[in-house]
């Protein structure tokens, strides 16, 4: 899997957008972009993933670039609960059972 | 609740012991992973099955066993492990090996935290 690059921290507000960029120029043409996210104790839990177009559901927005070399997870209003390790990750498309390849991710902190 | 879930949560063993952990899946996926993720190191992946079958095995040690005796459970047998073993190991599954886009997204059991001592 190609690789990605995120800020290793940032900070953000409660009930404030937050946007969270990932990098990721080597990407390919059939790689699809996943975010996952893992809240302190527990396993990582999938948020959203998009392959050109930007996306939207009921957790985040991705917003892809259009030479498609970055993108940025959008949090429309943080809670506290959104405190968690938000990691980008590229997967080829019909990559098979392979397991996901976790980069360090950025540690994501909500002040009240 | 994610639908894969994981026994014990926690686990101390010593160094001589020989213990199992769970997972079982109730979301009828094909594949199912095994990651390990040691104090301020990323996730590693250990082990993919996909349909049954063992189709990656990440340069484990082999005091790390694994077993898949059906699509919904995955075992991970320990033995003779190391202080330096100690973590959290995940358990995952994704409907659709091979698949694309949402077939491919993974769901996380809880993960049991090991310590050995």
């Amino acid at each position: 899997d190609a690789k990605t690059t995120q800020p290793n921290s940032m900070e953000s507000n409660e009930e404030e957008p937050v946007h969270l960029p990932c990098n990721h120029s080597t990407i390919s043409g059939t790689d699809y972009i996943h975010w996952y996210r893992q809240l302190p104790s527990q396993g990582p839990e999938y948020v959203i993933h998009g392959l050109t177009s930007n996306v939207n559901n009921r957790m985040a927005s991705l917003a892809i670039a259009e030479d498609r070399k970055s993108s940025t997870l959008i949090l429309h209003r943080a809670t506290l609960r959104d405190a968690a390790v938000y990691y980008c990750i590229l997967r080829a498309r019909g990559g098979g059972a392979d397991g996901l390849t976790f980069g360090k991710g950025t540690h994501l902190i909500i002040q009240p | 609740e994610t639908g894969v879930t994981q026994t014990p949560r926690h686990l101390v063993m010593g160094m001589t012991n020989k213990k199992s952990l769970k997972c079982e899946q109730h979301l009828g996926h094909n594949a199912m992973y095994w990651y390990k993720q040691s104090a301020k190191k990323p996730l590693e992946l250990m082990f993919v099955y996909n349909f049954k079958e063992q189709t990656e095995n990440n340069s484990v040690p082999s005091r790390f066993s694994p077993e898949c005796p059906n699509s919904s459970h995955l075992f991970l047998h320990l033995h003779t492990l190391q202080p330096e073993d100690s973590a959290l190991y995940l358990c995952a599954s994704s409907q659709d090996p091979g698949g694309a886009g949402d077939r491919e997204t993974q769901y996380f059991g809880p993960g049991t935290r090991l310590l050995v001592l």
